[in-house]
């Protein structure tokens, strides 16, 4: 079983900073791997597939990079809406583990 | 529009079962895997289940094995969970969630909103 670690556990950050979360994975998965941000009290939602790919209606701000085990997401300028909790899942089987996430706040 | 709604969570006593259902609607179910997440309180995401466009693939973590059962019944464009032997960990709020790889396992890009479950006496 894979098994990822997301760091920090914890980004304290301002709006209009960058902020660079990362995932590294106990094996290569590949370019399988998958970005979500959750908000407090909101449904997850996908934010990045197949590792650098935006889901319909994300916007630029956000991107994804890596491949194998280490993997990055980046927000270039966080605006407030941005400030939420984030997960990486590598999708490279049927099986979904998640990171433990990383939060980004203010 | 694309849409996922969860239902049938609610208190339950330790030892004892319950089934949630997720209504899907606005695409062609029978062509994707389906999954269940669940988040305890304050905590993170956990995945639960997998269940193939048809049905013939289903697969779980250690944490739910022989307790857990998907399904689905594509008649009804539903997924279903049925959860034997509650324990209090158990306790959480369950969300449905579609891949969206037909062939190949994909990112979950579709979300039900979520029900709760919790598990006391």
């Amino acid at each position: 079983e894979i098994v990822l670690t997301q760091s920090p556990a914890t980004l304290s950050l301002s709006p209009g900073e960058r902020a660079t979360l990362s995932c590294r994975a106990s094996q290569s998965v590949s370019r399988s791997l998958a970005w979500y941000q959750q908000r407090r009290g909101q449904t997850p939602r996908l934010l990045i597939y197949d590792a650098s790919k935006r889901a319909t209606g994300i916007p630029p701000r956000f991107s994804g990079s890596g491949s194998g085990t280490d993997f990055t997401l980046t927000i270039s300028s966080l605006e407030p809406e941005d400030f939420a909790v984030y997960y990486c899942q590598p999708r490279n089987s049927w099986r979904g583990t998640f990171g433990q996430g990383t939060k980004v706040e203010i | 529009q694309v849409q996922l709604v969860e239902s049938g969570g609610g208190v339950v006593q330790p030892g004892r079962s319950l089934r949630l259902s997720c209504a899907a609607s606005g695409f062609t179910f029978t062509r994707f895997a389906m999954h269940w997440v669940r988040q305890a309180p304050g905590k993170g995401l956990e995945w639960v289940a997998v269940i193939s466009y048809d049905g013939s693939h289903v697969y779980y973590p250690d944490s739910v094995t022989g307790r857990f059962t998907i399904s689905r019944d594509n008649s009804k464009n539903t997924l279903y969970l049925q959860m034997d032997s509650l324990r209090p960990e158990d306790t959480a709020v369950y969300y449905c969630a579609r891949d969206g790889g037909q062939v190949a396992a994909d990112a979950f890009d579709v979300w039900g909103p979520g029900t709760p479950v919790t598990v006391s006496s």
